[in-house]
């Protein structure tokens, strides 16, 4: 398993653009990077996949460098609404276990 | 259609009770996975299963904890003789099929051990 290593908290303003990024030194050939969304009293919600280059969907884009030791999530003109812990999880098909971390808590202000 | 669902959604035992959580995955869905998270930390994996197996147990924080999948469908997560630090919030997750695919979670069962 990669261990990933991310902010522990960030504060952004509303309308800004928030890019969290996530070191995964040792990600395997095999391993591809999953970010999710929690909010307070929720389960985690998928947010975006990706294994190389970028990736983009219509809530947020994943950046990963060549040597995919870091990934960058985009989070376009954020709201107080995007307020939650963010997860960054490497992993693949011959993982039976799953790394969530401690997550990045995004503060969203007025 | 519906999505993942867990049951008790909320459960109050006295220390040394056993407790059973329930989970029932999204239809169709073959793997399912355990989590636990206290308070303001963390999601804790506890177990995957792929069908009704469980390729690695290690991840159960003590033999006090067990747990099983029948029909490659609910399953059920079991604390025997619960301590106070149990206390926490167990989450279930589904996937079609292993790691990659996306995993949607159901609302939780939040434990508290008195």
């Amino acid at each position: 398993l990669a261990k990933t290593t991310q902010p522990i908290s960030m504060d952004s303003y509303e309308g800004q653009e928030v890019n969290i990024t996530c070191s995964h030194n040792n990600i395997a050939t095999n391993d591809y990077i999953t970010w999710y969304q929690q909010f307070p009293s929720q389960g985690p919600r998928f947010i975006i996949q990706g294994y190389k280059t970028k990736v983009t969907n219509e809530v947020a884009s994943l950046f990963i460098p060549a040597d995919r030791k870091s990934s960058t999530l985009s989070l376009p003109r954020v709201s107080l609404s995007d307020t939650a812990v963010y997860y960054c999880l490497v992993g693949g098909p011959r993982d039976d276990k799953i790394i969530f971390g401690k997550g990045t808590r995004l503060h969203i202000l007025p | 259609g519906a999505g993942v669902s867990q049951s008790p959604s909320n459960k109050v035992t006295e220390k040394g009770k056993d407790v059973e959580l329930r989970c029932d995955p999204i239809s169709g869905h073959t793997a399912l996975y355990w989590y636990r998270q206290s308070l303001g930390q963390g999601l804790e994996f506890l177990i995957y299963f792929q069908g009704n197996s469980a390729p690695d147990k290690s991840g159960l924080p003590s033999d006090r904890f067990s747990a099983e999948r029948t029909g490659g469908s609910v399953s059920t997560l079991t604390i025997q003789r619960t301590q106070q630090e149990d206390s926490a919030v167990y989450l279930c997750a589904s996937s079609l099929g292993k790691y990659q695919e996306t995993q949607y979670f159901g609302p939780g069962t939040r434990l508290l051990v008195l």
